[in-house]
């Protein structure tokens, strides 16, 4: 079946370690989001990039990086210089041609102790 | 700033009610909008969406949303809701000048249909 798979579902970190978060899609999508969801706050961007080897900063960019060495992969790395880590994150893609809807994947609940 | 607004963050009501979730944004031009919705552990996923044309868009499981340009609204609507309609639904928009590469989540609503 294709989709977007993250893993893994629940991670947990002591604060100050930097942790990577994994997103794989099969779908032979060009671009790939990673959002933020926070209650009460909806889905806030993070990182997108359109094609392999190139991404840009969402609107929530500090504290996070990412790599795109892959077209089916980008991962997430939460680095210990984001301040309110603790947070749910989806990864996403869609299809050549950008006016398409996005696909997600399950998600990722961070909690950082 | 610009940005995507949902109306009534929490609603409850009975099965057989009609439902309607309140969706503005402030992006001028030709934007993308979109509805997701969120069911308790499954994925995020596309309820329907409007890109041009009919104003009056249908979407999956008995839903629709009407975009009205003059008010900048894309309100969700469904005639008669089910116990499994309970879950978050997020509005959406890609404004223009953005590539299509940019898409902004309103906060979300969550309605609670009671059995």
């Amino acid at each position: 079946d294709g989709g977007i798979t993250q893993s893994p579902k629940y991670l947990f970190r002591k604060e100050g370690q930097n942790v990577t978060l994994s997103c794989e899609q099969n779908l032979n999508h060009d671009a790939m989001y990673w959002y933020r969801q926070d209650p009460g706050q909806g889905l806030r961007l993070i990182y997108y990039s359109q094609i392999v080897n190139d991404f840009q900063k969402g609107d929530i960019a500090e504290g996070y990086s990412v790599s795109r060495e892959k077209k089916e992969s980008f991962p997430l790395t939460v680095t210990s210089a984001q301040k309110n880590p603790t947070a749910f994150y989806l990864c996403a893609s869609t299809p050549e041609g950008s006016y398409n809807e996005q696909f997600f994947g399950p998600g990722t609940r961070l909690t950082v102790l | 700033a610009q940005s995507v607004s949902q109306h009534n963050h929490h609603v409850i009501l009975s099965e057989a009610a009609s439902l309607e979730l309140g969706c503005n944004y402030s992006y001028g031009g030709t934007v993308n909008l979109f509805w997701y919705v969120q069911y308790p552990g499954q994925h995020l996923q596309l309820l329907l969406k409007y890109f041009s044309g009919d104003p009056l868009v249908k979407g999956i499981k008995g839903f629709e949303a009407e975009f009205i340009k003059s008010k900048f609204s894309f309100n969700l609507r469904k005639p008669s809701v089910q116990w499994s309609d309970t879950a978050e639904y997020f509005c959406a928009v890609r404004p223009p000048g953005t590539g299509g590469f940019k898409t902004i989540f309103g906060a979300g609503t969550r309605p609670f249909v009671k059995a």
